[in-house]
């Protein structure tokens, strides 16, 4: 089974600032693991992926995820957030081995503030 | 514009009626995913079609249906429509089947049910 989690409804952060959006996932084999964002009345853009290799993903507009093995995590950062990043931030993983279809987290709602 | 296509973009019509959602899936892309997406359960995956044959189906309920066409447009059935079916309907795609090479998500379809 696969699942992954979000434990932050919501996270605030001053433009800027640094910003962490936290991810942690339970798979049985490799996880696969991706980062999606979704605006007002828009669908979901994806940003990133894991597949394997260094463990520092870099993504769209300025975005990196850090993977984590040992404590399960895919966090997403950016080093300086802005306003127009206010957006749904999804997690998703895939167990490498078994079903290619992704499980989602419930989201992140970021607010930048000015 | 993502390059995926629904329509219609918004939908109201009373309980125990029947909609069909469509989706045109961006140009070259074979592999076609349906998500609803509501408040409280988050992003579930419905079903997949590649290249016109199911492929993985989710929690999808036996009220729905779907189909993808020689020209690689889907519809998603709703029938004998409920309050709790109100939510955002998502098509995504991907050249590929699975999630590793990143889906493009379509704006969706706002279905409410009175």
């Amino acid at each position: 089974a696969q699942s992954v989690a979000q434990p932050e409804d919501q996270v605030n952060v001053a433009e800027g600032n640094p910003l962490t959006v936290k991810c942690t996932y339970s798979v049985s084999g490799n996880p696969y693991l991706f980062w999606y964002v979704q605006y007002p009345n828009r669908g979901l853009q994806f940003l990133l992926k894991y597949i394997t290799g260094d463990n520092l993903v870099k993504g769209s507009y300025g975005f990196e995820a850090e993977f984590n093995k040992s404590q399960t995590s895919f966090h997403l950062k950016k080093p300086s957030a802005l306003v127009s990043d206010s957006a749904l931030y999804f997690c998703a993983v895939r167990d490498g081995g078994g079903s290619y279809i992704p499980t989602f987290g419930r989201g992140t709602s970021l607010i930048v503030h000015p | 514009d993502s390059g995926v296509t629904q329509t219609p973009k918004h939908l109201i019509t009373a309980t125990g009626q029947r909609v069909t959602l469509r989706c045109s899936p961006r140009s070259g892309d074979l592999s076609v995913y349906w998500y609803q997406q509501s408040l409280d359960q988050g992003l579930q995956f419905l079903i997949q079609y590649y290249n016109g044959e199911e492929r993985a189906k989710g929690n999808i309920l036996e009220r729905f249906s779907a189909q993808q066409f020689p020209d690689l447009h889907s519809e998603l059935n709703l029938s004998s429509l409920e309050l709790g079916d109100s939510a955002l309907y998502f098509c995504a795609s991907s050249v590929r089947e699975g999630a590793n090479y990143g889906y493009t998500f379509g704006s969706g379809t706002r279905l409410t049910v009175v």
